[in-house]
């Protein structure tokens, strides 16, 4: 069966310092991949999403940036944080031909 | 990008009730429509996902309409129990992505 791991699960990090989130996927290939973040009050917003290694399309500029690394590893960086990167980050991978979305345990990041 | 509006924000109701939420999304450009339930300390779980007109799912007691001419989705949940407590969200697919509404919080009372 089809797992997704996403990690750390929780982040402590001061304005300025960098960021990276790992999420990996087990028992598919060539799955799409996504990160979405929930700001404070907010829904569910798409920030990438990846459909093949080393393709990555932003939905929204901001300060982080996205790589897939391997078919079925994503990872979500920034070289300096802002507080407004502040929220809880979920990635997800769907199966191309449903769409219908699985999402990992997810990463609460507070910047400080 | 699929703007999708979801409503109420929140809402409180009785166990035993029956309740029901409202997703619009632009006609045009559809592909898909997504349910997705969010429990607390969980990750969002998906309910449905409908892709034709008129399309109608059923799980247990929650249900979902689809009527995509006039950009919008029922949810419905009948008999609410404490554990349909959760944020409920709707997402607008394209082929490759889906954009979420704010969700509906819903808290059923014992």
């Amino acid at each position: 069966s089809q797992t997704i791991h996403q990690w750390p699960a929780t982040l402590v990090q001061p304005v300025g310092s960098p960021l990276s989130l790992e999420c990996t996927v087990e028992g598919t290939s060539n799955p799409n991949l996504y990160w979405y973040r929930q700001a404070a009050g907010r829904g569910l917003q798409l920030l990438f999403y990846s459909v093949g290694i080393g393709q990555i399309s932003s939905e929204v500029p901001q300060n982080l940036s996205a790589s897939r690394p391997q078919d079925r590893q994503f990872i979500l960086s920034s070289k300096k944080l802002l507080l407004s990167d502040s929220g809880f980050y979920l990635c997800a991978w769907s199966v191309p031909s449903t769409g219908e979305l699985f999402f990992g345990e997810g990463s609460r990041l507070t910047v400080l | 990008i699929l703007n999708v509006e979801q409503s109420p924000q929140s809402l409180h109701v009785q166990e035993g009730d029956s309740t029901n939420f409202t997703c619009s999304f632009p006609s045009s450009n559809f592909y898909a429509l997504h349910w997705y339930r969010w429990e607390t300390a969980k990750s969002p779980e998906a309910l449905f996902v409908m892709t034709l007109n008129g399309d109608e799912k059923k799980k247990g007691r929650i249900s979902a309409t689809l009527n995509t001419k006039e950009g919008y989705s029922y949810l419905y949940i009948k008999g609410s129990q404490p554990e349909d407590s959760a944020t409920y969200l709707c997402g607008g697919g394209g082929y490759q992505k889906v954009t979420f509404g704010t969700g509906t919080k819903l808290q059923v009372i014992p």
